[in-house]
């Protein structure tokens, strides 16, 4: 079955520390990987994408992530948090053989000052 | 992203009324989409449209319809609302088969 996997429900982090949101996939064919961020009453926003190429993929906002085909994972990385990321994370991998993308449940991300 | 809208933005309706949702977007894609969210669950695919003439169901497209008027608008249908249609329904677009999707702001659908 095809599917994306986020362990955490909720990542505290402690503002100015480096946060680790965590993602894995299940799905068939070449992945094509997606980060979306989502502030409160706002819509989906676009982060980063991994098509192919070169496994730390840069983002918006200073987010980064890291593709490891071996763990099947795609690890949201910021390397110090601001309170302002606090927001629900989203994890999303295309699935060819559905012609669709696959969300992961979510993460809410808080930042503590 | 201002440039795919939904209205209404908050809608609250009775079991059994037929309710409309509607996406228009400005960003010239060919592709949109219909997606439900409920906490825990993530975002999950109701319908996707790749033209006017293309349609297609997803994931959970029981007790929901949609139309393609135009490139531009997308629009979704309850024929028939029941309270577990209760969420939040983000429309999306995108220009590519794999490509990033936008989304609009969301409707926040309540069915009592």
């Amino acid at each position: 079955a095809q599917s994306v996997a986020q362990p955490e429900d909720q990542v505290n982090v402690a503002e100015g520390n480096p946060l680790t949101v965590k993602c894995t996939y299940s799905v068939s064919g070449n992945p094509y990987l997606f980060w979306y961020v989502q502030y409160p009453n706002r819509g989906l926003q676009f982060l980063l994408k991994y098509i192919t190429g070169d496994n730390l993929v840069k983002g918006s906002y200073g987010f980064e992530a890291e593709f490891n085909k071996s763990q099947t994972s795609f690890h949201l990385k910021k390397p110090s948090a601001l309170v302002s990321d606090s927001a629900l994370y989203f994890c999303a991998a295309f699935s060819g053989g559905y012609n669709k993308l696959i969300f992961g449940a979510g993460t809410r991300l808080a930042v503590h000052p | 992203d201002a440039d795919v809208t939904q209205t209404p933005r908050n809608r609250i309706t009775k079991t059994g009324k037929r309710i409309m949702l509607e996406c228009s977007q400005t960003k010239g894609h060919d592709r949109m989409y219909w997606y439900r969210q409920d906490p825990g669950l993530g975002l999950r695919l109701i319908y996707y449209s790749f033209d006017v003439k293309d349609i297609n169901k997803g994931e959970i497209s029981d007790g929901y319809s949609v139309s393609r008027q135009a490139q531009a608008k997308f629009s979704l249908s309850l024929e028939s609302a029941i309270p577990n249609q209760t969420a939040l329904y983000f429309c999306a677009t995108s220009d590519l088969r794999v490509d990033t999707q936008y989304f609009g702001p969301g409707t926040r659908l309540t069915v009592l």
